[in-house]
This record gives C-alpha cells, sequence and structure tokens, in this order.
C-alpha cells in the first residue's frame, strides 16, 4: 500500500527566505507525482506535476524535484512571500499498472506541511 | 479558464439523513474523482469513475455511499444514512486524460456537518 510522508509538518520563514518542502513515498512504481496548495478550509490548487520520466518542474518561483528510485520529491519555493503562506500537499498517483491491477488515476495524498511566511 | 465546481458549498444533516453532494466536472474532462477530508487529517480517496462506472472505490466507500452521472455535466455523490463520521470536506476532481493531460484538478468542497 502506497504511504506518504511530508517532512516538515510545519515550517516558519521570514519573508524572503528559499525553503524546501520534502515528500517521500513508498511504492517507487508511480505514474506522476503533483504538488498542491491548500488554504484553510478551501480547495486544493494544483501547483506542479510531474510525470515519472521527468526529474524536475518549474514555474514561476516554484521548482519541484522527483527521484522515482528513492522515492522523494522536493518543492523548493524561491524569495517566499506572505502569500505563499498556506499548506502544501503532496500526492501520488500509482503506475497504470500496479499489483491490484489497473489505477484509474486514484491520488494517495500526504499530510502536508503547513507554511507560514511572516512579514 | 475551466473550472470544477461543487454546491453546496455547506450542508449541515441529520444522522441517518440522506445528502446528495453536487459537482460539475470541466467539460471536456473523462475521468471524476471524489475524495474527502476529515478536519485535521489526510486527504482520502473515494471513489473514480470513468465511462460512466466506477473504476475504482476505496474502504471507505461502502453500500452507503453511490455515485451518479445523471445527464453530461453533473456528477453526484450519495450518502444514503449519514453517521457522524461522515462529517468531512468533500472534494470532486476531475481529469482530462487520454492524452489531454494527467493533472487532477479540483473543486472548492463540500463541508458536510452531521449532527
Amino acid at each position: 500500500k502506497q504511504e506518504v510522508t511530508q517532512i516538515p509538518a510545519a515550517l516558519s520563514v521570514p519573508e524572503g527566505e528559499n525553503l524546501v518542502l520534502n515528500c517521500s513515498f513508498t511504492d517507487s512504481a508511480i505514474y506522476n507525482l503533483q504538488w498542491f496548495r491548500q488554504d484553510p478550509g478551501k480547495g486544493l490548487t494544483s501547483l506542479l506535476l510531474i510525470q515519472s520520466s521527468q526529474r524536475e518542474q518549474t514555474s514561476g518561483r516554484l521548482n519541484a524535484s522527483l527521484d522515482k528510485s528513492s522515492g522523494r520529491s522536493t518543492l523548493y519555493i524561491a524569495a517566499s512571500q506572505p502569500g505563499d503562506s498556506a499548506t502544501y500537499l503532496c500526492a501520488v498517483r500509482l503506475g497504470l499498472r500496479d499489483a491490484g491491477g489497473t489505477s484509474y488515476g486514484k491520488l494517495t495524498f500526504g499530510q502536508g506541511t503547513i507554511l507560514t511566511v511572516h512579514p | 479558464e475551466p473550472e470544477v465546481t461543487q454546491t453546496p458549498s455547506h450542508q449541515v444533516t441529520q444522522m441517518g439523513q440522506e445528502v446528495i453532494l453536487r459537482c460539475v466536472p470541466i467539460s471536456n474532462h473523462l475521468y471524476f474523482y471524489w475524495y474527502r477530508q476529515i478536519l485535521g487529517q489526510k486527504v482520502e480517496f473515494l471513489v473514480s469513475f470513468y465511462n460512466n462506472e466506477i473504476s475504482e472505490k476505496s474502504e471507505i466507500f461502502d453500500d452507503q455511499f453511490s455515485v451518479e452521472r445523471p445527464d453530461g455535466s453533473n456528477f453526484t455523490l450519495k450518502i444514503r444514512s449519514t453517521k457522524l463520521e461522515d462529517s468531512a470536506m468533500y472534494f470532486c476532481a476531475s481529469r482530462r486524460g487520454t492524452g489531454g493531460g494527467n493533472e487532477q484538478y479540483f473543486g472548492p468542497g463540500t463541508r458536510l456537518t452531521v449532527t
């Protein structure tokens, strides 16, 4: 069974710092990995998706890397701003055929990292 | 930009009552999902739906739950007889699939409170 863990559980940094959020998963036979942002009481906003064949993806100040063989991904946020304060979730999708048969795309989520960026 | 919408945003119901949560996925998407998040816990997969049938479901998705795509736009989750432990935020998601992208797009959620 796929387990996804995120470290740290919470992070508080001053504005302007570069920071790294970590995600690890137990089953390396993934199809892709998605990073989301969740604001309090709100839905999930997709930030980046990395296919299993890719090593990294970039969007603005965000960069996500993937090391499938070691079961790890990192989300790098450059020059953090107070508006980046939110919970960041990592989610993995298993490969098209897992031990139990075909996966139709269900995501397995980590518990999230709560990020606070203070001015 | 197209988005997934969900109604209602908040539903309060009494234990034992039936509830229907509604979602409108992005119009050209083919794969649909329901997830839930109990307060303070991880987002959990409930069910996936493709080609007008359930393609995968979790252990949570027992006989009390059902999903339907009654027309070309809506996707619903029904809970027949709600329990206190069904209180959670329920998220609908959709994905284009078939060469059109693997990203799942989530709606804003419906907060279900069972009293």
